[in-house]
């Protein structure tokens, strides 16, 4: 059971240059996440998809993009990289609130 | 808007004493909270949610709506209890968001 898998684990970007990382969910959950964490800042929510079909901001979206692709894939794009979105990007997705998220393994970018 | 606190960056303590990780959080509503874990290169996972009242791995937290607290305790503390905790908060409905804090790295020493 393989939960949340998310690729690459490991990515070095130019600045400039675009990515998409991908994170698919094998759980049937409905709702995917995707956070960055920062040293002394904590998780912050990038992005969200409460459901298949539909997408909204969270509270750090800009220079971030999503695709719901189907209920199990969820991907966060960064269109032109730039050395602040050096970070650990997790995936996370959830069935219902009484369950918790469940997290990706994360993706450590750095952008130089 | 609603904020999650955790006055901690990082606590050491001794194996066998007691650790109490602190969690303060501001919402105006009925809020859901919770902690979660990382152990060193693994993944974040849910330790416990005040709804469900439960003891895992020890640790208890209570919600304190007075306080707006939900401060996470354990007795005695072991080596392997070692780790990054972060608390979070929801904000309920059908999106699960959650807020998180910027977390307390736990240190216990042998």
């Amino acid at each position: 059971n393989a939960g949340v898998t998310q690729t690459p684990k490991f990515q070095v970007l130019k600045t400039g240059q675009s990515m998409t990382l991908q994170c698919a969910q094998d759980m049937n959950h409905n709702s995917m996440y995707w956070y960055r964490q920062d040293p002394g800042m904590g998780l912050r929510l990038i992005y969200y998809s409460a459901s298949e079909g539909t997408t909204d901001k969270g509270e750090v979206p800009n220079g971030y993009n999503v695709s719901r692709l189907n209920k199990r894939e969820f991907s966060l794009r960064l269109e032109s990289a730039a050395p602040s979105q050096t970070s650990v990007y997790f995936c996370a997705s959830i069935v219902g609130g009484k369950y918790g998220y469940t997290f990706g393994s994360g993706t450590r970018l750095t952008v130089v | 808007a609603q904020r999650v606190t955790q006055p901690e960056k990082l606590l050491s303590v001794f194996k066998g004493a007691p650790v109490e990780l602190k969690c303060n959080y501001s919402y105006s509503g009925s809020p859901e909270l919770f902690w979660y874990v990382q152990y060193s290169r693994q993944r974040l996972q849910l330790l416990l949610r005040h709804i469900s009242r439960e003891s895992i791995k020890g640790f208890t937290a209570d919600l304190n709506k007075g306080e707006t607290s939900f401060h996470l305790k354990k007795p005695f503390a072991q080596e392997e209890d070692s780790a990054m905790y972060y608390c979070a908060l929801s904000s309920g409905g059908s999106n699960y968001k959650l807020t998180f804090g910027k977390g307390t790295l736990l240190t216990v020493n042998p």
